[in-house]
């Protein structure tokens, strides 16, 4: 079982939809948690960070985390065609590495 | 504010040939480095990190190496490189939290 398991998709969206983007974990050690946004040809952009369960709030994103589950989400509320990229999940333990989902890639059409 | 370099941007190489790609951070000091590779289809592949100056952790044998011989620098190199080298690779660094943040990539095609 890998650590970190992430949808593929590819998801398509029309403007305006609530998108709804989900990882899940299986080593309950972890307790830091990332999503990432990376453009095509781009380094990936650091969108979130948090470290406990709940949500976390930051404009048009929401980063949710439940620990019980080993399952985190990233929703994003009316989506733009800018949002159009792959979106990485990453988690930690106290350790120095991360570890990544595979990205779900994310189409918002006009 | 913290700013990361990578160069080239872009390579081809023909197989057999040497590799060094460079990784520069300004704006923090004493940050943990690391290097990335991103295959298509494959996600993010950690290959070495550094928490200090000549320290540095190799995650997967390869053909690859690095070395940190500043603070703020990181290199990637090889002496042969293989086809399956070919990928887009990531440096990044990360300061007292856990979060890293990237550099904007060097896409490697090896011919």
């Amino acid at each position: 079982q890998k650590e970190v398991e992430q949808d593929p998709g590819p998801l398509s969206v029309p403007e305006g939809a609530i998108v709804s983007l989900n990882c899940t974990y299986s080593n309950s050690a972890f307790q830091y948690f990332m999503w990432y946004r990376q453009y095509s040809r781009k380094g990936p952009e650091l969108l979130m960070y948090t470290y406990s369960s709940g949500n976390k709030e930051d404009g048009r994103f929401t980063a949710q985390v439940d620990k019980s589950s080993k399952y985190i989400s990233l929703f994003i509320r009316d989506s733009q065609p800018s949002d159009s990229a792959t979106y990485l999940c990453a988690i930690a333990n106290s350790g120095y590495a991360l570890n990544f989902g595979k990205g779900t890639s994310l189409l918002v059409t006009p | 504010s913290q700013t990361i370099h990578q160069w080239p941007a872009t390579l081809v190489q023909p197989v057999g040939s040497p590799l060094s790609l460079e990784c520069t951070v300004e704006g923090t000091s004493n940050p943990n480095l690391y290097w990335y590779r991103q295959a298509a289809g494959r996600g993010l592949q950690l290959l070495f990190y550094s928490v200090g100056i000549g320290q540095i952790s190799s995650e997967v044998p390869q053909n690859l190496s690095a070395s940190r011989p500043q603070d703020r620098q990181f290199i990637l190199s090889s002496k042969k490189l293989l086809l399956s080298d070919s990928g887009f690779y990531l440096c990044a660094w990360r300061s007292g939290t856990h979060e890293q943040y990237f550099g904007p990539g060097t896409r490697l095609t090896v011919t």
